[in-house]
Formats: C-alpha cells, structure tokens, sequence
C-alpha cells in the first residue's frame, strides 16, 4: 500500500498569512501515460463530511478561492493557502488514488494563530 | 443538486452485521464509480472501498481490513449504493461516508454512524 504522511500535523496561522501543509508518498503517484499525479486534498470542517479541493494534485474544484493552490509531482506535494481567512479553519487531507486502496494522509489540523 | 443519504448505522454487537445504503439524487447514478470511506471517532479518514459502474464492469476493491468481511453493491435501478458489513469488530466503530468517484470524491454524504460495541 502506499503511505501518504502530512507535515505538520497541525498548525496555526495568523490570518492574512501563508499556510503550507506537505504530503508525501511512499511511491510516485504520477501515472506516466497522462501525466497526472493521482493526489486529491480534501478540505474537513468541524462536523461536516470532508469537500474535494483539489484534484491531479493543482487542479482546484469550481467552489474553491483562488488562495488555495496546490503543487508538486511525484511523491512531495504542497498545499498553500496564500492568505489565511478565518473559515478556513478546518482540517485538510491528501489522498492518493493512484492504487488501491486510495490511502489518505494522516491529516492537517489548521488554526488561527 | 447532488444529495447522497447514508442510513443503516447504528450500535451492533461484534459479530454481527449491519448493512448501510446511500440513496442518491440529483446525477445519474449509474455514470459514476462510487466510494465508501470511515472515520472513526476523532480519527482520519479512512478509505474502506469502491465499485465500478456496470459500463466499466461493476467491479469492486477493498481495503485491506474490510476485505472478505465487507461487501459493496449498487442498485442502479434505486439509485441507491451499499455496504453489507459481516463479522463487525469494535475498530469498525466509524461514521461512514458515501461519495462520487472512484479516484477523486467530488460529492461527500453526511454520514451515518456505526458503533460496533458489547
């Protein structure tokens, strides 16, 4: 199985500044046909179901602020947000879906500092 | 709109069973490959398994703690994805979430809870 680990496991932030979560991959996750990294982050507020973010590891979905940005290929990906908000208090997890089973990292708890 | 509908969780014994349905709404269920992930209490996500469309041959994959215990199925006819879980153990304890996708989850139910308890 391939090991998805985030760093940190939690963080906090004062709004208006720069949030960088890390993931990384036991294996690569970029499928060499198409190009694509197979690596999802996935937004998770307090009681709610988690929210796709960003998907082929930059891509964002159409509900996400342009702040969010995702980067990196093969095993070490990033995801950035550029200026903190307050609602973006929520804890962030990257998956592969490169094989089966699609691990999930361990998660990223992020706080206003 | 998309809606997804888990139901079925609630508190079984170990060694029991349970079985959990997603009715969906709003898309056609039976384009999308679809995805159950748990999470325990206060823990992480974890992905429990998928199945393929009929197009694409309605195939399943598990994760590895669920394999041979638990088994997904999709009626497309109801609109409605399940989860029969067999031989139930405490670390089962988990809310479980239904969503679109077999690779990226574009739309999450809200869960139902599963609590696997003597």
């Amino acid at each position: 199985d391939i090991v998805m680990t985030q760093s940190p496991d939690s963080l906090a932030v004062s709004l208006g500044e720069r949030a960088t979560i890390n993931c990384k991959s036991s294996q690569s996750v970029l499928y060499s046909s198409n190009k694509k990294n197979y690596l999802a982050w996935y937004q998770q507020k307090p009681g709610q179901p988690p929210k796709l973010l960003i998907y082929w590891a930059s891509t964002r979905e159409s509900w996400v602020p342009d702040r969010f940005s995702g980067s990196g290929s093969g095993t070490d990906f990033t995801l950035t947000i550029s200026s903190l908000q307050a609602e973006d208090v929520a804890v962030y997890y990257c998956q592969q879906c490169y094989s089966t089973p699609h691990t999930f990292g361990q998660g990223t708890k992020l706080e206003i500092k | 709109e998309v809606q997804l509908v888990e139901s079925g969780g609630g508190l079984v014994k170990p060694g029991g069973s349970l079985r959990l349905s997603c009715a969906a709404s709003g898309f056609t269920f039976s384009n999308p490959w679809m995805t159950w992930v748990r999470q325990a209490p206060g823990k992480g996500l974890e992905w429990v398994g998928r199945i393929k469309s009929k197009t694409d041959g309605g195939t399943t994959d598990y994760a590895a703690p669920v394999k041979g215990r638990f088994t997904i199925s999709r009626d497309d006819s109801k609109n409605t994805l399940y989860l029969q879980m067999n031989s139930l153990k405490t670390e089962d304890t988990a809310v479980y979430y239904c969503a679109t996708g077999g690779n990226n989850l574009n739309y999450w139910g809200q869960g139902t809870l599963v609590t696997v308890s003597s």
